[in-house]
């Protein structure tokens, strides 16, 4: 159990164009959804994190109008990349936990990579 | 701000061998994860422990969660190939937010 799936796990685009990551809790509901960011040989860094039905709430730094983040069901999240740069070029990575597990456990997509060029 | 510092940040060692990481935080901790990380993956829970002072086994990997919630370490017996990778604590600080450790590259050599 607790399976999470991302799509699309890599993608290429042109700069300026926009992208959107979707991440799918398969055999569970996730009440809160997180999007992290990863550089190379580095540790996560969480952007934002996700309610379903309401806004999401950025970290610091992190800009909301660029890094949209939709949580429109308790399966489903979307992360868009808007008018793509190169350093946005990153490993994606989204992650799910349910609530009434009680202990705060995510659990990871595979990741998606997106180069920009 | 809550940080979690592991170390070491790279290890190295044959097969066969013993290792610990330790993940050490200021800060106190509702509960502490583990996790491994693949190239090009995303990461796998592995364990969560809750209780101070709690020791957990999973096979030849031994967790423990310090008396004050503050620490924690990963003992891995035996390392075999199959061990490689990032490892990853991730401490709750009492809402769903994860605090990540500044990870563990281990690689095991045959």
């Amino acid at each position: 159990g607790a399976v999470v799936s991302q799509h699309p796990s890599w993608v290429i685009c042109k700069s300026g164009t926009s992208v959107k990551i979707e991440c799918r809790s398969l055999d569970f509901q996730a009440t809160t959804m997180f999007w992290y960011r990863q550089f190379p040989k580095q540790s996560l860094m969480l952007m934002a994190t996700s309610n379903e039905g309401s806004k999401a709430t950025y970290e610091q730094g992190v800009e909301k109008d660029k890094f949209l983040i939709n949580h429109a069901s308790l399966t489903l999240s979307t992360l868009t990349v808007t008018s793509a740069h190169p350093e946005d070029s990153s490993f994606y990575i989204c992650s799910a936990s349910d609530r009434g597990r009680g202990l705060y456990e995510q659990y990871f997509g595979p990741g998606t990579r997106l180069t920009v060029t | 701000t809550q940080l979690l510092e592991q170390s070491p940040q790279f290890l190295s060692i044959q097969e066969g061998e013993n290792l610990t990481v330790y993940c050490n935080s200021s800060s106190v901790f509702s509960s502490l994860q583990w996790y491994r990380q693949e190239p090009g993956e995303g990461p796998v829970l592995l364990v969560t422990v809750v209780t101070g002072g709690e020791v957990k086994k999973l096979k030849r990997l031994t967790f423990q969660f310090g008396d004050a919630r503050k620490d924690s370490s990963l003992h891995i017996t035996a390392a075999q190939p199959g061990d490689t990778g990032l490892y990853l604590c991730a401490g709750a600080g009492g809402n769903e937010k994860l605090t990540f450790g500044t990870g563990t590259r281990l690689t095991i050599i045959p």
